[in-house]
């Protein structure tokens, strides 16, 4: 069946530091997908997704590119702030799976001052 | 649109006693899904509901649990007897399905934080 495969964290990085947080996918076709994040305390917000291959999702300085050639959608940021530390996590939706999104573990990331 | 809330924010209960947890999904949209999340396994999908039908249940625990959608903008998980172990904060979550494809992702509620003791 579908499944997503994300690093283990916590990832822990000081500010202004780039951010890779890889995501891979098990998946039959051509799944949407999708990047969410969780702050303290909160439920998940959609934080970036992609539809088909080669396309870039993009949000709050954060992005990801559908490679399927590779089945990643790895998630950057280029310079990370104290206030991106959550819980992200990698998910797919398989377009015949009846609505539904397959969800990654999540990573923690923890950014120090 | 409020978006998707969920009732209440922190519940305390004693073992053996019902919990009823509450979520009115964002308007409009026609699916709805209750999940779990603890640290030893994670954000587990419980249940979920096209169209106010439950389509999946596989996720339910056990038979202490179960969901009711009586219609479109309101939605319960009950657990009855409730044990330490139901301990977890629950998540609602809803979407909008166009066809077969699910281009939005879903609107997860802020959670409700349930301990059993």
């Amino acid at each position: 069946g579908d499944s997503v495969t994300q690093m283990e964290g916590p990832v822990t990085l000081s500010e202004e530091a780039f951010l890779t947080i890889n995501c891979t996918y098990t998946a039959t076709g051509y799944p949407s997908l999708f990047w969410y994040v969780q702050y303290p305390g909160e439920g998940l917000q959609l934080l970036l997704k992609a539809t088909k291959a080669d396309d870039k999702g993009s949000n709050k300085g954060f992005e990801a590119t559908y490679r399927k050639e590779t089945t990643s959608f790895h998630l950057e940021k280029g310079s990370v702030q104290v206030s991106d530390s959550a819980v992200y996590f990698c998910a797919l939706s398989w377009n015949n799976a009846g609505n539904m999104l397959t969800f990654g573990g999540g990573t923690r990331l923890m950014v120090k001052p | 649109d409020a978006g998707v809330i969920q009732s209440p924010r922190h519940e305390v209960t004693e073992m053996g006693q019902e919990v009823t947890l509450r979520c009115k999904p964002i308007s409009g949209h026609n699916s709805l899904f209750w999940y779990r999340q603890t640290m030893m396994r994670g954000l587990e999908l419980l249940i979920y509901f096209n169209n106010n039908v439950p389509i999946d249940d596989s996720g339910m625990p056990e038979d202490r649990f179960s969901a009711k959608m009586p219609n479109a903008s309101f939605s319960t998980l009950k657990i009855q007897p409730s044990e330490p172990r139901d301990s977890a904060v629950y998540f609602c979550a809803s979407s909008l399905r166009q066809g077969s494809v699910l281009n939005y992702g879903y609107t997860f509620g802020s959670g409700t934080r349930l301990t059993v003791v």
